[in-house]
């Protein structure tokens, strides 16, 4: 079993709809939670960070953590087609060593049509 | 700033071959990371570096070599590429590692 699981999609919204994007994990030592996003044939980009459980706000993004359930959710509001992407969560522990140490999701891959 | 630079963006290697992906920074941080992405498997560590002088391995080392004898760059080394190695190869770095790095747009290697 991989310590983060991801659903791989396709994902397909109509422009406009609210997207959630979710990963759960299931090493208990993961203090740091991070979304990228990944254009095709580029690197990830990170798109917000977040420590230990509660929500973080950056513009049409919300990033929330449930630490007891082990659940991490990326919120699109207003979706647009420049957001067609894949979205990769990763995590790491606490402890600096371990913070050096991505671990990601295998990613979802976002299609907004017109 | 250039951000994070990689070089080269595509290569083609025999088996057996060996070669050396490079990977420079310009942002004076600390923490470098090399990762590997694969269809299904995601973005899976390599290597990484807390500074220069200091690395260490992360979840697949096997077959490749880092060193870190400046801030600015860290290279990673095939020794003796295989097929198995054919990937995509990012690398990234961070000022601080709890939060986030910014990553290279990649080397794209191929061992046929």
């Amino acid at each position: 079993q991989k310590e983060v699981e991801q659903d791989p999609g396709p994902l397909s919204v109509p422009e406009g709809a609210i997207v959630s994007l979710n990963c759960t994990y299931s090493n208990s030592a993961f203090q740091y939670f991070m979304w990228y996003r990944q254009y095709s044939r580029k690197g990830p980009e990170l798109l917000m960070y977040t420590y230990s459980s509660g929500n973080k706000e950056d513009g049409r993004f919300t990033a929330q953590v449930d630490k007891s359930s082990k659940y991490i959710s990326l919120f699109i509001r207003d979706s647009q087609p420049s957001d067609s992407a894949t979205y990769l969560c990763a995590m790491s522990g606490g402890l600096t060593g371990t913070a050096s140490k991505l671990t990601f999701g295998t990613g979802t891959r976002l299609q907004v049509t017109l | 700033n250039a951000g994070v630079t990689q070089t080269p963006k595509f290569q083609v290697l025999k088996t057996g071959q060996s070669m050396t992906l490079q990977c420079a920074q310009d942002m004076n941080h600390e923490y470098m990371s090399w990762y590997r992405q694969d269809p299904g498997m995601g973005l899976r560590l390599i290597h990484y570096s807390v500074g220069a002088g200091i690395t260490d391995q992360g979840e697949v080392p096997n077959g490749y070599n880092v060193s870190r004898s400046t801030t600015e760059d860290f290279p990673l080394r095939l020794l003796s590429a295989a097929p198995s190695q054919t990937s995509v190869y990012f690398c990234a770095s961070s000022y601080d590692s709890f939060y986030g790095y910014t990553f290279g747009s990649g080397t794209r290697l191929t061992v046929v």
